[in-house]
C-alpha cells in the first residue's frame, strides 16, 4: 500500500534560521510527491511535486525540497525561516493502486511548523 | 481564474436539518474533490467526480449526497447530520483525472457545525 510518513507533528525554528519538515514514502513503482501547506481556516495551497527529473525541486514561498530515492524522503526546506511560514505542513503522494487511474492522494498526519521571532 | 471557490464558508445546522455546500471552479478541470477534515488531522477523501460522473465514494454515509450538475459546479449536500460530521469541508479540483502528475488546487472550505 502506498503511505507517507511525517516523524515530527511539530518542527519549532527561529527566524531566519533554516528549516526541514520531514517526509518519508512507501510506494511500489515511481512516486508522484507533493506539499501542501495550511493556513488556520484555510484549505490547503499546493507548495511543489515531484514527478521525475532532477532531485532538487523548487516551489512556491521560497521552499524546496529534495528527493531521495535511497533513503525514500521528500524532505521539505527553506534556508531562512520566516514568521509568516507558520502553518501546517503535508506532505502527499499519489495512490497508484487505486483503481481506474482516477488521482488519489495519500497525506501524511501533517507537521505544525511555528517559526519564532 | 485559478481559484476554487466554496460557499459558505461558515455554517451551523441541527440534526434535523437539510444544507448544501457549493464548490466552483473555472479552470477547465475534469476532476472534483469532496474531502472532510477534522481538527489537526489531514483531509480524508470522500467523493471523486470525474468528467461530472460519480467515480468513487469512500464508503461516506448516505447522509452526505454529492452532485455534480455540470463541469464547474460541485454540490454536496447534507441531511439528518450527527454532531460527529462537524468538520471542515474541503473541495479541490485537479486537471485530469487520469493523470497522476497533477496535484489538486483546493478551496477555502466550509467550516460545518452540527448541533
Amino acid at each position: 500500500a502506498q503511505s507517507v510518513a511525517q516523524p515530527e507533528d511539530q518542527v519549532n525554528v527561529a527566524e531566519g534560521n533554516p528549516l526541514t519538515v520531514k517526509c518519508t514514502y512507501s510506494v511500489s513503482g515511481n512516486p508522484y510527491l507533493f506539499w501542501y501547506v495550511q493556513y488556520p481556516n484555510r484549505g490547503l495551497q499546493f507548495l511543489l511535486k515531484y514527478i521525475t527529473g532532477d532531485n532538487l525541486v523548487k516551489g512556491s514561498y521560497g521552499f524546496e525540497a529534495e528527493f531521495n530515492k535511497s533513503q525514500t524522503s521528500f524532505h521539505l526546506k527553506k534556508p531562512s525561516a520566516l514568521v509568516s511560514d507558520s502553518a501546517l505542513y503535508f506532505c502527499a503522494v499519489r495512490d497508484i493502486s487505486f483503481s481506474g487511474g482516477y488521482n488519489k492522494l495519500i497525506f501524511g498526519a501533517g507537521t505544525r511548523l511555528a517559526v519564532h521571532p | 481564474d485559478t481559484e476554487v471557490t466554496q460557499t459558505p464558508k461558515h455554517l451551523v445546522m441541527g440534526m434535523t436539518n437539510k444544507k448544501s455546500l457549493k464548490c466552483e471552479q473555472h479552470m477547465g478541470h475534469r476532476a472534483m474533490y469532496w474531502y472532510k477534515q477534522k481538527a489537526k488531522k489531514p483531509p480524508e477523501l470522500m467523493f471523486v467526480y470525474s468528467y461530472e460522473k460519480l467515480s468513487i465514494n469512500e464508503s461516506v454515509p448516505s447522509r452526505f449526497s454529492p452532485e455534480c450538475p455540470n463541469s464547474s459546479l460541485l454540490n454536496l449536500h447534507l441531511h439528518a447530520l450527527q454532531p460527529e460530521d462537524s468538520a471542515l469541508y474541503l473541495c479541490a479540483s485537479s486537471q485530469d483525472p487520469g493523470q497522476g502528475g497533477y496535484g489538486y488546487t483546493f478551496g477555502s472550505g466550509t467550516r460545518l457545525t452540527v448541533v
